[in-house]
């Protein structure tokens, strides 16, 4: 059975940090992971995709990285900004191309001015 | 470009009664999925549906059930409501041909509190 596990659970920065979210995946045969922001009492925006081929995807100041033979992933945020103030949510899509996501417990981070 | 909708946006119920969300996917999009999210949880997969049939489900007990209509907007059914029923009802949209290829795309939610 998936499980998928984020650390830490909180996190707090001052503005301009750079800063590392893992997220940690206990059965290898994905066929993706996916990146996801929630803000208080909403839905979910996904940030990033990464099919199990690659190894990394960016979008301007994230960065996700995926690596599954340690079952590991990372989102790098470079030059955290007051806005990127959220939860983040890592998912991992099953093997078979269901299209059934299995998530994480999240990361609250909270970037200070 | 509209994107997922779901409504209504918040619900109260008592122990004991019935609830219906609803769901209209992404244009173009023909598979839904639903989602719980319990406060301080991640969001848990409770089934989806494509072709009006369900094909996938989670580890949801019979009280929650769903439909899919030709338009491809679903609605999903729950009833007895218990108490840890309360969450965040997500909806999520994508292609059936896509699969686990492509985003999958998030409605707002259903805040579902039950008393």
């Amino acid at each position: 059975k998936q499980e998928v596990t984020q650390i830490p659970a909180a996190l707090s920065v001052p503005e301009g940090e750079n800063l590392v979210l893992n997220c940690s995946f206990t059965d290898s045969a994905i066929y993706n992971l996916q990146w996801f922001r929630q803000d208080p009492g909403k839905g979910l925006t996904s940030l990033l995709l990464i099919q199990s081929s690659q190894r990394e995807q960016t979008s301007g100041r994230l960065n996700a990285s995926l690596d599954k033979s340690s079952g590991r992933s990372t989102l790098y945020i470079a030059a955290s900004q007051p806005g990127d103030s959220a939860t983040y949510l890592c998912a991992v899509g099953g093997s078979g191309n269901t299209g059934k996501l299995i998530f994480g417990q999240g990361t609250t981070l909270q970037v200070k001015p | 470009d509209a994107g997922v909708t779901q409504s209504p946006t918040h619900l109260i119920k008592t122990r004991g009664q019935q609830v219906t969300l609803r769901c209209s996917p992404k244009s173009g999009h023909d598979t839904v999925s639903w989602y719980q999210q319990a406060l301080g949880q991640g969001p848990q997969f409770i089934f989806q549906y494509y072709e009006e049939e369900e094909r996938q489900r989670g580890n949801f007990p019979d009280r929650f059930s769903g439909h899919q209509f030709p338009n491809y907007s679903s609605e999903l059914n729950v009833n007895a409501l218990l108490l840890g029923d309360s969450a965040l009802y997500l909806c999520a949209s994508s292609w059936r041909t896509g699969g686990s290829r492509d985003t999958q795309y998030f409605g707002p939610g259903t805040r579902l509190t039950v008393l």
